[in-house]
């Protein structure tokens, strides 16, 4: 079982619609990233969160530490959010390595 | 300036060829990263450098040298590659080991 587990894998939305990306995990974190990645490969970091809620712009990121979930919210979607959206944490007590799900490849249609 | 530069943008190189990426940051940041990432999949960490000391070699095979010359500076030397070492390589960098992580815009290499 990986110990980031991300869901969906995939999803195809209408412009507009409000979506939800998970993120399960399983090991001890000190923080969670959530990182997109456009097709050609640039990845740009959204958030680093540890505890409660951030939000920048139409991106929201919360995290349950006592749950081991995290979620991405983006509102008003648009097809410039299509892209791939991994989920990444850093495992507490093992040298902050940073472990990856396997992402979420969100396409929207306009 | 917040960001990570990556150079070259694209390489190809057979696998008797020795050449070199480069990484680069003037965000005073004392962490880099290397990562590969192969296609549809995450990006895997290959090696960190923390206040310019090699920290994690996550097993990587002696054929990827890192180096890192100063503190904005992160290369990795590349000697007889194998095809499947074909991947985009990603570099990263974060105030401290384990801070936020940000990403160059990667290199994309071809070994034939």
């Amino acid at each position: 079982k990986n110990e980031v587990e991300q869901s969906p894998q995939n999803l195809t939305a209408q412009e507009g619609e409000f979506i939800t990306i998970n993120c399960s995990y399983s090991v001890g974190i000190s923080a969670l990233h959530w990182l997109q990645q456009h097709p050609g490969g640039g990845i740009v970091s959204l958030f680093m969160l540890s505890s409660g809620k951030k939000k920048h712009g139409r991106l929201i990121a919360t995290i349950n530490i006592q749950e081991k979930h995290s979620s991405l919210h983006i509102t008003a979607s648009h097809p410039r959010d299509s892209a791939v959206y991994i989920c990444a944490v850093v495992a507490a007590n093992r040298d902050d390595k940073i472990i990856f799900g396997k992402g979420t490849r969100l396409h929207i249609l306009p | 300036d917040t960001e990570v530069t990556q150079t070259p943008k694209h390489l190809v190189m057979g696998m008797t060829n020795k050449k070199s990426l480069k990484c680069e940051q003037h965000m005073g940041h004392r962490a880099m990263y290397w990562y590969k990432q192969k296609a549809k999949k995450p990006p895997e960490l290959m090696f960190v450098y923390s206040y310019e000391k090699l920290s994690i070699n996550e097993s990587v095979p002696s054929r990827f040298s890192p180096e890192c010359p100063n503190s904005s500076l992160l290369n990795l030397h590349l000697h007889a590659l194998q095809p499947e070492d074909s991947a985009l390589y990603l570099c990263a960098s974060s105030q401290e080991e384990g801070s936020r992580q940000y990403f160059g815009p990667g290199t994309r290499l071809t070994v034939l």
